[in-house]
Protein backbone atom coordinates (compact mmCIF):
# COMPACT_ATOMS: atom_id res chain seq x y z
CA UNK A 1 0.00 0.00 0.00
CA UNK A 2 1.63 3.25 -0.59
CA UNK A 3 2.09 5.84 2.29
CA UNK A 4 3.58 9.02 2.88
CA UNK A 5 5.00 9.58 6.59
CA UNK A 6 6.15 12.58 8.11
CA UNK A 7 7.96 13.59 10.92
CA UNK A 8 7.67 15.14 13.78
CA UNK A 9 4.13 15.89 13.74
CA UNK A 10 4.21 19.01 15.33
CA UNK A 11 7.51 20.97 16.17
CA UNK A 12 8.03 23.98 17.82
CA UNK A 13 10.68 26.49 17.04
CA UNK A 14 11.62 30.60 17.69
CA UNK A 15 12.11 32.88 15.25
CA UNK A 16 15.29 33.18 13.32
CA UNK A 17 16.41 29.44 14.12
CA UNK A 18 16.33 26.92 11.18
CA UNK A 19 14.52 22.90 11.15
CA UNK A 20 14.23 20.38 9.39
CA UNK A 21 11.21 18.57 8.27
CA UNK A 22 11.40 14.46 7.23
CA UNK A 23 9.09 12.93 4.80
CA UNK A 24 9.28 9.12 4.11
CA UNK A 25 7.53 7.05 1.49
CA UNK A 26 6.62 3.98 0.22
CA UNK A 27 4.88 4.88 -3.30
CA UNK A 28 6.57 2.76 -6.64
CA UNK A 29 6.70 3.71 -9.12
CA UNK A 30 7.38 7.16 -8.12
CA UNK A 31 7.22 10.03 -10.42
CA UNK A 32 7.55 13.09 -8.15
CA UNK A 33 7.71 14.59 -4.93
CA UNK A 34 6.07 17.88 -3.69
CA UNK A 35 6.09 20.15 -0.51
CA UNK A 36 3.03 22.38 0.13
CA UNK A 37 2.63 25.13 3.05
CA UNK A 38 -0.66 25.15 4.19
CA UNK A 39 -1.57 28.23 6.35
CA UNK A 40 -4.77 27.88 8.72
CA UNK A 41 -7.66 28.50 6.97
CA UNK A 42 -6.37 28.34 3.56
CA UNK A 43 -5.78 25.89 0.61
CA UNK A 44 -2.03 24.43 0.26
CA UNK A 45 0.46 26.45 -1.86
CA UNK A 46 3.09 24.31 -3.52
CA UNK A 47 6.99 25.49 -2.42
CA UNK A 48 8.71 22.89 -4.37
CA UNK A 49 8.18 19.64 -6.84
CA UNK A 50 11.04 17.15 -7.22
CA UNK A 51 11.01 13.95 -9.99
CA UNK A 52 13.60 11.37 -9.44
CA UNK A 53 16.62 12.37 -10.93
CA UNK A 54 16.81 15.62 -7.91
CA UNK A 55 18.32 15.74 -5.47
CA UNK A 56 17.87 19.12 -3.76
CA UNK A 57 15.18 22.18 -4.99
CA UNK A 58 15.15 25.52 -3.43
CA UNK A 59 12.50 28.07 -3.10
CA UNK A 60 13.82 31.18 -1.05
CA UNK A 61 14.42 30.18 2.73
CA UNK A 62 13.31 26.18 1.78
CA UNK A 63 15.19 23.84 0.72
CA UNK A 64 13.85 20.19 -0.13
CA UNK A 65 16.20 17.06 -0.66
CA UNK A 66 15.15 13.69 -2.05
CA UNK A 67 17.08 10.33 -1.88
CA UNK A 68 15.02 8.19 -3.80
CA UNK A 69 17.29 5.29 -2.88
CA UNK A 70 15.79 5.35 0.54
CA UNK A 71 13.00 6.79 -0.73
CA UNK A 72 13.53 9.52 1.67
CA UNK A 73 12.81 13.45 1.51
CA UNK A 74 13.51 16.50 3.83
CA UNK A 75 12.35 19.85 3.94
CA UNK A 76 15.01 22.63 5.65
CA UNK A 77 13.59 25.93 6.63
CA UNK A 78 16.38 28.40 7.36
CA UNK A 79 15.92 31.78 9.85
CA UNK A 80 12.57 30.95 10.41
CA UNK A 81 9.59 33.97 10.07
CA UNK A 82 6.79 34.08 12.28
CA UNK A 83 4.82 33.98 8.63
CA UNK A 84 6.60 30.04 8.34
CA UNK A 85 4.24 28.93 11.16
CA UNK A 86 1.82 26.06 8.87
CA UNK A 87 1.34 22.89 8.32
CA UNK A 88 4.02 21.23 5.36
CA UNK A 89 2.35 18.94 3.53
CA UNK A 90 4.83 16.16 1.66
CA UNK A 91 2.81 14.67 -1.40
CA UNK A 92 4.25 11.75 -3.72
CA UNK A 93 3.04 11.14 -7.22
CA UNK A 94 3.18 7.43 -8.46
CA UNK A 95 3.31 6.35 -12.31
CA UNK A 96 1.22 7.08 -14.86
CA UNK A 97 1.62 10.92 -14.82
CA UNK A 98 2.79 13.58 -12.74
CA UNK A 99 -1.01 14.35 -11.27
CA UNK A 100 -2.14 10.47 -10.98
CA UNK A 101 -2.45 8.53 -7.77
CA UNK A 102 -1.35 11.38 -4.98
CA UNK A 103 -0.55 9.75 -1.76
CA UNK A 104 -0.81 12.64 0.59
CA UNK A 105 1.09 12.63 3.84
CA UNK A 106 -0.57 14.14 7.20
CA UNK A 107 1.64 17.17 7.62
CA UNK A 108 3.98 18.82 10.12
CA UNK A 109 2.72 21.46 12.02
CA UNK A 110 4.98 24.36 12.38
CA UNK A 111 5.10 26.81 15.35
CA UNK A 112 7.36 29.31 15.14
CA UNK A 113 7.42 31.92 17.89
CA UNK A 114 9.03 34.91 18.55
CA UNK B 1 -5.87 36.63 -11.33
CA UNK B 2 -4.99 33.34 -11.45
CA UNK B 3 -6.96 31.45 -9.18
CA UNK B 4 -9.42 28.82 -8.11
CA UNK B 5 -12.70 30.06 -6.59
CA UNK B 6 -14.60 27.97 -4.35
CA UNK B 7 -17.93 28.54 -3.19
CA UNK B 8 -19.57 28.58 -0.49
CA UNK B 9 -16.67 29.09 1.70
CA UNK B 10 -19.29 27.56 4.72
CA UNK B 11 -22.36 25.87 4.48
CA UNK B 12 -24.10 24.06 7.11
CA UNK B 13 -27.14 21.61 5.92
CA UNK B 14 -28.98 18.70 7.18
CA UNK B 15 -28.90 15.45 6.66
CA UNK B 16 -30.48 14.14 3.14
CA UNK B 17 -30.32 17.79 1.44
CA UNK B 18 -28.98 17.57 -1.62
CA UNK B 19 -25.94 20.33 -1.72
CA UNK B 20 -23.59 21.35 -4.61
CA UNK B 21 -20.36 23.07 -3.88
CA UNK B 22 -18.88 24.51 -7.12
CA UNK B 23 -15.32 25.22 -8.69
CA UNK B 24 -13.93 27.41 -10.83
CA UNK B 25 -10.93 27.75 -12.30
CA UNK B 26 -9.42 30.59 -14.67
CA UNK B 27 -5.78 28.73 -15.30
CA UNK B 28 -7.23 26.39 -18.33
CA UNK B 29 -5.83 23.72 -16.90
CA UNK B 30 -6.97 20.00 -17.89
CA UNK B 31 -6.49 18.21 -14.28
CA UNK B 32 -8.81 19.47 -11.47
CA UNK B 33 -9.80 17.37 -8.02
CA UNK B 34 -11.81 17.59 -4.78
CA UNK B 35 -10.30 16.60 -1.64
CA UNK B 36 -11.34 16.25 2.13
CA UNK B 37 -9.75 17.12 5.07
CA UNK B 38 -10.13 15.97 8.40
CA UNK B 39 -8.26 16.18 11.59
CA UNK B 40 -5.72 13.47 11.97
CA UNK B 41 -6.06 11.98 8.40
CA UNK B 42 -4.65 14.62 5.91
CA UNK B 43 -6.24 15.70 2.60
CA UNK B 44 -7.56 12.99 0.85
CA UNK B 45 -8.38 12.66 -2.70
CA UNK B 46 -12.34 12.31 -3.89
CA UNK B 47 -12.61 12.91 -7.19
CA UNK B 48 -10.22 14.40 -9.62
CA UNK B 49 -10.73 14.62 -13.82
CA UNK B 50 -8.25 14.54 -16.26
CA UNK B 51 -10.11 16.43 -18.96
CA UNK B 52 -13.79 17.37 -20.09
CA UNK B 53 -15.94 14.64 -19.80
CA UNK B 54 -13.41 12.27 -18.11
CA UNK B 55 -13.95 11.71 -14.29
CA UNK B 56 -12.21 8.89 -11.81
CA UNK B 57 -12.66 8.07 -8.13
CA UNK B 58 -10.28 9.34 -5.44
CA UNK B 59 -9.58 7.72 -1.72
CA UNK B 60 -12.62 8.26 -0.96
CA UNK B 61 -15.66 8.73 -3.64
CA UNK B 62 -18.73 7.07 -1.42
CA UNK B 63 -21.47 9.95 -0.98
CA UNK B 64 -19.99 11.95 -3.70
CA UNK B 65 -20.51 12.43 -7.39
CA UNK B 66 -18.70 15.09 -10.17
CA UNK B 67 -19.32 16.21 -13.31
CA UNK B 68 -16.85 18.12 -16.15
CA UNK B 69 -19.42 19.19 -18.82
CA UNK B 70 -16.54 22.07 -19.31
CA UNK B 71 -12.57 22.71 -18.68
CA UNK B 72 -13.15 25.83 -16.07
CA UNK B 73 -16.08 24.06 -14.05
CA UNK B 74 -15.59 20.81 -11.67
CA UNK B 75 -18.97 20.55 -9.05
CA UNK B 76 -18.75 18.63 -6.34
CA UNK B 77 -22.47 17.29 -5.25
CA UNK B 78 -23.88 15.69 -1.86
CA UNK B 79 -26.86 13.75 -3.29
CA UNK B 80 -27.97 13.16 0.32
CA UNK B 81 -25.41 14.42 2.88
CA UNK B 82 -24.81 12.83 5.86
CA UNK B 83 -23.01 14.09 9.18
CA UNK B 84 -19.96 11.60 8.25
CA UNK B 85 -19.51 14.07 5.46
CA UNK B 86 -18.38 17.16 7.73
CA UNK B 87 -15.20 18.26 6.82
CA UNK B 88 -13.10 20.91 4.81
CA UNK B 89 -13.07 20.61 1.26
CA UNK B 90 -10.74 21.95 -0.82
CA UNK B 91 -11.09 21.84 -4.93
CA UNK B 92 -7.53 22.14 -7.09
CA UNK B 93 -6.39 22.48 -10.58
CA UNK B 94 -3.28 21.60 -12.22
CA UNK B 95 -1.55 22.04 -15.61
CA UNK B 96 0.57 18.75 -14.93
CA UNK B 97 2.52 20.20 -12.15
CA UNK B 98 2.07 21.65 -8.95
CA UNK B 99 -1.81 21.80 -7.70
CA UNK B 100 -3.46 24.84 -7.38
CA UNK B 101 -5.89 25.38 -4.57
CA UNK B 102 -8.42 27.17 -3.64
CA UNK B 103 -9.32 28.41 -0.30
CA UNK B 104 -11.84 25.70 0.84
CA UNK B 105 -15.41 25.23 1.99
CA UNK B 106 -15.69 24.05 5.16
CA UNK B 107 -19.11 22.00 5.66
CA UNK B 108 -21.45 21.07 8.04
CA UNK B 109 -23.85 18.20 8.09
CA UNK B 110 -26.35 18.02 11.07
Amino acid sequence: KNQVEQSPQSLIILEGKNCTLQCNYTVSPFSNLRWYKQDTGRGPVSLTIMTFSENTKSNGRYTATLDADTKQSSLHITASQLSDSASYICVVSGSGGSNYKLTFGKGTLLTVNP
Amino acid sequence: EAQVTQNPRYLITVTGKKLTVTCSQNMNHEYMSWYRQDPGLGLRQIYYSMNVEVTDKGDVPEGYKVSRKEKRNFPLILESPSPNQTSLYFCASSPGGALHFGNGTRLTVT
